[in-house]
């Protein structure tokens, strides 16, 4: 099956820093998706990006399909965006599941 | 709000019972996904129905089932529970596959 692969594994940062998360996947896909998972468990939908770049604030992704890597890009972080980053990709033909990676771990110190 | 509603949030059994967790797709959507999250093996894909028929089968063992139900609503079932069947069990909801996903606050399942 399809593999997902996320680098780094952890990142610290200090409130208010730049960062960048990558997504590597090894076939083609119909769907990749972001999420975080907060503390209490809630994995929240941050994009729905299979192709291209997107905006929402001080978050953005984009995902070179071609190349078969998607980045996240933070910005300007604050504590609350501590948690685990998921990346999930959705290989398509008949089977339509969400192969999840392993997630970065981030944490952003005040 | 996701949207997806599951039931109960937390659920505490002793090993070798059974148990039923509750998914509620989002308004519209016929694709149902279940997941379960464990430490050692991360969000490992279980199941998917759509429009009440199973569509793909990931790593769910014999002792689990699954259905969704005709009104889209889906239940996963858990026998002879054991200690390492302790996780976080989500579930997710799409239109259809290959669709935006959205998940459930999850069922934090603890087997004593």
């Amino acid at each position: 099956g399809i593999q997902v692969e996320q680098s780094p594994p952890d990142l610290i940062l200090q409130e208010g820093a730049n960062s960048t998360l990558r997504c590597n996947f090894s076939d083609s896909v119909n769907n990749l998706q972001w999420f975080h998972q907060n503390p209490w468990g809630q994995l929240i939908n941050l994009f729905y990006i299979p192709s291209g770049t997107k905006q929402n604030g001080r978050l953005s992704a984009t995902t070179v399909a071609t190349e078969r890597y998607s980045l996240l890009y933070i910005s300007s972080s604050q504590t609350t965006d501590s948690g685990v980053y998921f990346c999930a990709v959705c290989g398509g033909g008949s089977n339509y599941k969400l192969t999840f990676g392993k997630g970065t771990l981030l944490t952003v110190n005040p | 709000d996701s949207g997806v509603t599951q039931t109960p949030k937390h659920l505490i059994t002793a090993t070798g019972q059974r148990v039923t967790l509750r998914c509620s797709p989002r308004s519209g959507d016929l694709s149902v996904y279940w997941y379960q999250q464990s430490l050692d093996q991360g969000l490992q894909f279980l199941i998917q129905y759509y429009n009440g028929e199973e569509r793909a089968k990931g790593n769910i063992l014999e002792r689990f089932s699954a259905q969704q139900f005709p009104d889209l609503h889906s239940e996963l079932n858990l026998s002879s529970l054991e200690l390492g069947d302790s996780a976080l069990y989500f579930c997710a909801s799409s239109t259809d596959g290959g669709a935006e996903a959205f998940f459930g606050q999850g069922t934090r399942l603890t087997v004593v």
